[in-house]
């Protein structure tokens, strides 16, 4: 069973911080690991779908990186927003692609004003 | 904005009756989901699909059923709702392997059995 883990589980930031956190998956039969956050009463909303050792992808102020040889990511968020107050899950796909996603547990941010 | 819809988002029903959640996209994508989550816990794939008429269980053992008898539905059944089965329930879709298999997610059913 693929295990993917998420840290920290929750985190607590001022406004204008800025955070990481960290997603560690198995690194053997890799194919993908997806970002998404996931707002109160809404649905999860995908954020970066990374493939490539070494990819880094950017949305605004949100980065992540990763490296599948050692089997983890990084979200970055730069000058954190109490709009950036989610839960950030990550999930990882092997087998090229022909699995379904796994989850982590995610990590709870919130960002106080 | 992804086109994936579910019914209802909220319902509380009574122990041993049965229930549908409903679950419909308009993106036209082979491989549907069904997660549930408890609150504070991660998310569990409860069954999944990758067409018509193929369906798998998850990696968490679950009472419900699921079918697929059109691409763009996958409802989830319980034929006796029972307190255990008090979750949210999260109905998912992906489309292409070229797009990473990003899964788009409906708003989700909250269910609670009394």
């Amino acid at each position: 069973i693929l295990n993917v883990e998420q840290s920290p589980q929750s985190l607590h930031v001022q406004e204008g911080d800025s955070t990481n956190f960290t997603c560690s998956f198995p690194s053997s039969n890799f194919y993908a690991l997806h970002w998404y956050r996931w707002e109160t009463a809404k649905s999860p909303e995908a954020l970066f779908v990374m493939t490539l050792n070494g990819d880094e992808k950017k949305k605004g102020r949100i980065s992540a990186t990763l490296n599948t040889k050692e089997g983890y990511s990084y979200l970055y968020i730069k000058g954190s927003q109490p709009e950036d107050s989610a839960t950030y899950l990550c999930a990882s796909a092997l087998n090229s692609g022909n699995t379904p996603l796994v989850f982590g547990k995610g990590t709870r941010l919130s960002v106080i004003a | 904005e992804a086109d994936i819809y579910q019914t209802p988002r909220y319902l509380v029903i009574g122990t041993g009756k049965k229930i549908t959640l409903e679950c419909s996209q308009t993106m036209g994508h082979d491989k549907m989901y069904w997660y549930q989550q408890d609150p504070g816990m991660e998310l569990h794939l409860i069954h999944y699909s990758y067409g018509v008429n193929s369906t798998e269980k998850g990696d968490l053992s679950s009472e419900s059923t699921v079918s697929r008898i059109r691409t763009e539905h996958f409802p989830l059944t319980l034929e006796s709702a029972r307190p255990s089965h008090t979750s949210q329930y999260l109905c998912a879709s992906s489309g292409y392997v070229s797009s990473g298999n990003t899964i788009y997610f409906g708003e989700g059913s909250w269910l609670t059995v009394v």
